[in-house]
């Protein structure tokens, strides 16, 4: 069965730090990866996707993430953190055939950022 | 982007009542729609796939005599929560796949609909 997971629940960092959020897979074919962001009182938003092609994904924000098939990762990073970039943070597989997946989220990693 | 919009975004009821939620695709057409429940500080849970001009798929352990859904257009797809109780208090989010120029359409989401049931 499809699942994700996301060790972190929580990660704290200062404003300026650079950012690495952890995502594990399991999928029994190539995947769909997303990574979505929440922000309080607000809708997911897409930060990037992964379904085939270069590894390293460029989404909106200023932030990246890597697919790494040997290691069933695909962690989202950001050089600078902002501090508007405090938000639950989800990453999802796309869990279906055709275009209509069905997402699987993973638990979501809280993002708090120090000034 | 495509928008999806929920209504109401809150709504508080009494126990034993039924509450409908809308979901819209505002400017694109969906044939198929995503219901996902979100319990506090936890993540999306898929309930069901709704489908235009057929029955509901529900995923395992949801109840479909309680999540009642009906796709009623290309654009609307309603949840109707039957007979609340307060176990069933928690937010409910709906998304619809857009286009996309390649792989997997892209899902949008609602802003959610906050259900507290009394």
């Amino acid at each position: 069965a499809q699942s994700v997971t996301q060790p972190d629940i929580h990660i704290t960092v200062s404003e300026g730090a650079s950012l690495e959020l952890r995502c594990n897979y399991s999928y029994g074919a190539t995947p769909y990866l997303f990574w979505y962001v929440q922000s309080p009182g607000q809708g997911l938003q897409l930060l990037l996707k992964y379904f085939s092609g270069d590894t390293l994904v460029q989404g909106i924000k200023g932030f990246e993430a890597e697919f790494k098939r040997s290691q069933s990762s695909f962690n989202l990073r950001k050089p600078s953190v902002h501090w508007s970039d405090a938000a639950e943070y989800f990453c999802a597989v796309g869990a279906g055939l055709g275009g209509y997946n069905k997402l699987i989220f993973g638990a979501g990693t809280r993002l708090a950022v120090h000034p | 982007g495509a928008v999806v919009s929920q209504h109401p975004s809150r709504v508080i009821c009494k126990s034993g009542t039924s509450v409908k939620i809308e979901c819209r695709s505002l400017d694109f057409q969906a044939t198929t729609m995503f219901w996902y429940r979100q319990f506090p500080k936890q993540s999306l849970m898929l309930m069901a796939t709704s489908n235009e001009g057929s029955k509901a798929t529900y995923e395992q352990g949801v109840e479909k005599d309680k999540f009642l859904i009906n796709h009623a257009s290309l654009t609307l797809s309603t949840l109707t929560v039957t007979s609340a109780h307060p176990e069933d208090s928690s937010f409910y989010i709906c998304s619809a796949p857009g286009q996309a120029s390649g792989g997997p359409n892209e899902q949008f989401f609602g802003p959610g609909t906050r259900l507290t049931v009394l």
